[in-house]
C-alpha cells in the first residue's frame, strides 16, 4: 500500500529519555513535515524538510530533532529537553508543486509516564 | 500574522439536518485552502482544495466553497458516519500550512 506510515501507533516514554518516532513514505514526496496536535489547538509545525539532507525549524522546534538522510524517511526525536512531550504527533508529505495538499500518516500518540 | 479560525468549535446535528462549518482566514499569499476530515486517534484525511474565490467542490454530502476571507463546508442531509472533526488549513508561501482548531461534528441517528 502507498502512503505515509508512522510507527509506533502508541509510545510511552519515561522522563529524561529520548524517543524516536518513525515516518516513512513511498509516495515520492519531496517535502515532509512533523506536526504536533494537542486538544483544542490546531496542528503546530515542529520541523519540515523540502529535500534530502535539509530541514527547517517550524514554530515549536525546541526539544525536538530530525534527520532526512533518505527521501523516504523523516524520523523525529523527542529529546529530554522537551518539557511537555505528551501529544499526538503527525507526519505529512507534500507532492512537488506549489499548490498541492499535504497527506498525513495515522499518527503516533506519545505519553510520558 | 497569518491566522485561520474555525467555527463553531462543536456542532450536533440530527441525521438529515443540513448545516455549514465556517473557516475564516487571514493569510498573505494564499496558495490554497484545504479541508480535511479527522476521526478520533487517526491522521487527517484530505477532502478538498480550493484555489480561488468563487470556487466550489463537492463530494457526496459535502460541498466546500471559498470567498476572499472565508471558506464554508456545507453538509447536506448528514448521516452518523459523517461524525468527525473537520479541519481547514490555509497554504501560505511555498511550504507552510496554517491549521484551524477544527469543528467537532456529531450527527445523531
Amino acid at each position: 500500500d502507498g502512503g505515509i506510515t508512522q510507527s509506533p501507533k502508541y509510545l510511552f516514554r519515561k522522563e529524561g529519555q529520548n524517543v524516536t518516532l518513525s515516518c516513512e513514505q513511498n509516495l515520492n514526496h519531496d517535502a515532509m513535515y512533523w506536526y504536533r496536535q494537542d486538544p483544542g489547538q490546531g496542528l503546530r509545525l515542529i520541523y519540515y524538510s523540502q529535500i534530502v539532507n535539509d530541514f527547517q525549524k517550524g514554530d515549536i522546534a525546541e526539544g525536538y530533532s530530525v534527520s532526512r538522510e533518505k527521501k523516504e524517511s523523516f524520523p523525529l526525536t523527542v529529546t529530554s529537553a522537551q518539557k511537555n512531550p505528551t501529544a499526538f504527533y503527525l507526519c505529512a508529505g507534500k507532492p512537488s508543486g506549489r499548490d498541492t495538499e499535504a497527506f498525513f500518516g495515522q499518527g503516533t500518540r506519545l505519553t510520558v509516564v | 500574522e497569518d491566522q485561520v479560525t474555525q467555527s463553531p468549535e462543536a456542532l450536533r446535528l440530527q441525521e438529515g439536518e443540513s448545516s455549514s462549518l465556517n473557516c475564516s482566514y487571514t493569510v498573505s499569499g494564499l496558495r490554497g485552502l484545504f479541508w480535511y476530515r479527522q476521526d478520533p486517534g487517526k491522521g487527517p484525511e484530505f477532502l478538498f482544495t480550493l484555489y480561488s474565490a468563487g470556487e466550489e467542490k463537492e463530494k457526496e454530502r459535502l460541498k466546500a466553497t471559498l470567498t476572499k476571507k472565508e471558506s464554508f463546508l456545507h453538509i447536506t442531509a448528514p448521516k452518523p458516519e459523517d461524525s468527525a472533526t473537520y479541519l481547514c488549513a490555509a497554504g501560505s508561501g511555498t511550504y507552510k500550512y496554517i491549521f484551524g482548531t477544527g469543528t467537532r461534528l456529531k450527527v445523531l441517528a
